[in-house]
């Protein structure tokens, strides 16, 4: 159980172009997911916090015009990387927290989506 | 606030020899702690996680954590690498009542010889 999904894993794409990128908890339901960015051989650097339902709440330094998020349902939260440039190029994850109970703490990551913007 | 150091940035050991990957954090309430493995160009997957209970916490692959409140360490070990332990570790703290995400320590790469 709590498996969370991401699509695409790979993309690559044109400067200026619009890329969206899918995150799906495929067995659970998430009030909250979380969308982070890793540089090569770096940690991860959380960019915005996703709530079903809100407005997503971005990290000092993270520009929400051009990261949107959208948390339509209590299964998928979208992140949409407007006007790409090569520097948005990254390896970017997802992860879902479990609504309610005990476990609510708990976080399940997704595979990742690679972003090369060319 | 709150924070999480791993104070090896590398770490290589042969194969059959014990693993030691050193993690402290420092937190303003009562912390839970994980630590996640990373494969080149993968997702995370969660090792182990301490959420108050017991202290010497068991994980996945032969893994090991003890939770340290008096040195705020939470240092994962395993006593006989194999090559496929090869990977990136994040220590990472939670602290649900600060209302805080996931933070993330800098990681540790491990290198496995044979």
């Amino acid at each position: 159980g709590a498996v969370v999904s991401q699509h695409p894993s790979r993309v690559i794409c044109k400067s200026g172009t619009s890329v969206k990128i899918e995150c799906r908890s495929l067995d659970f339901q998430a009030t909250t997911m979380f969308w982070y960015r890793q540089f090569p051989k770096k940690s991860l650097m959380l960019m915005a916090t996703s709530n079903e339902g809100s407005k997503a709440t971005y990290e000092q330094g993270v520009e929400k015009d051009k990261f949107l998020i959208n948390h339509a349902s209590l299964t998928l939260s979208t992140l949409t990387v407007t006007s790409a440039h090569p520097e948005d190029s990254s390896f970017y994850i997802c992860s879902a927290r479990v609504s309610g109970g005990s476990a609510s703490y708990e976080q399940y990551f997704g595979p990742g989506t690679r972003l090369t913007v060319t | 606030a709150q924070s999480v150091t791993q104070l090896d940035s590398h770490v290589s050991v042969s194969e059959g020899t014990p693993v030691l990957l050193r993690c402290n954090y420092s937190s303003s309430y009562s912390p839970s702690l994980f630590w996640y493995v990373q494969h080149p160009n993968k997702g995370l997957q969660l090792l182990l996680k301490y959420t108050s209970a017991a202290t010497l916490v068991k994980g996945i692959n032969g893994f090991e954590a003890e939770f340290k409140k008096s040195e705020t360490s939470f240092h994962l070990t395993k006593p006989s690498a194999h090559m496929s332990d090869a990977a990136e570790y994040f220590c990472v703290v939670s602290v649900p009542q600060a209302g805080t995400a996931l933070i993330f320590g800098k990681g540790t790469t491990l290198s496995v010889s044979s």
